[in-house]
């Protein structure tokens, strides 16, 4: 049992590049999400998904696009990298979508957009 | 939306001494989480605690969730437990899981 993969985990990007952040569970979680951790700053939610075939927006989704085709899979798409967007990601999942359930991380990709 | 604060924002330790760290929120919870991110950048679950107390080892939590806020005890810190320490919750008006990040309080045990 792998739980929450990600990959790669570190990645330079041009301005204007485009590139897919991959994010793997094994543990049949229907809800996974994406966040972006800033220096200094606590972890802010960027997408969400509740089951394969839906997808919503978090607190800072613009310029990032997202998909979930499968139940193990949930990857985030940059379609123009911008310098704004250098962060850490991490990928997170949970049994499903009640607020009352445990969350597990993945162990991020540290992202610089030069 | 709901808040979340933490203290303090840094803390030094000698190693073996204990301390208590803690998450304020605005609101009423459903979800609350304790994690350590480690000088490596990894997030390791500590605690689901919406309420109530739960230890592992040298850590405790305590959850008053009438009065919105956790508690977070070491006791005789290692230098393995630097890092960041993270409280998150999840909205009590909210329909999904989202979890809401604290700042996080920065800890450095020293040998």
């Amino acid at each position: 049992n792998a739980g929450v993969t990600q990959t790669p985990k570190f990645q330079v990007l041009k301005t204007g590049q485009s590139m897919t952040l991959q994010c793997a569970q094994d543990m049949n979680h229907e809800y996974m999400s994406w966040y972006r951790q800033d220096p200094g700053m606590g972890l802010r939610l960027i997408h969400y998904s509740v089951g394969a075939g839906i997808t919503d927006q978090g607190e800072v989704p613009n310029g990032y696009n997202v998909s979930r085709s499968t139940t193990e899979d949930f990857p985030l798409r940059l379609l123009s990298a911008a310098p704004s967007q250098t962060s850490v990601y991490f990928c997170a999942s949970s049994y499903d979508s009640s607020p009352y359930n445990e969350q597990f991380f993945g162990p991020g990709t540290r992202l610089t957009v030069l | 939306g709901i808040q979340v604060e933490q203290s303090p924002p840094d803390l030094i330790l000698q190693e073996g001494a204990n301390s208590t760290l803690r998450c304020n929120f605005s609101d009423s919870v459903n979800n609350l989480q304790w994690f350590h991110q480690n000088p490596w950048g990894q997030l390791i679950n500590l605690f689901y605690i919406p309420s109530g107390t739960k230890q592992n080892g040298r850590l405790s939590a305590t959850t008053v969730a009438t009065e919105r806020y956790s508690l977070l005890y070491i006791s005789s810190s290692q230098t393995t437990d630097s890092g960041v320490y993270f409280c998150a919750v999840s909205d009590y008006g909210g329909s999904q899981g989202n979890l809401i990040f604290g700042k996080g309080t920065k800890l450095s045990v020293k040998p």
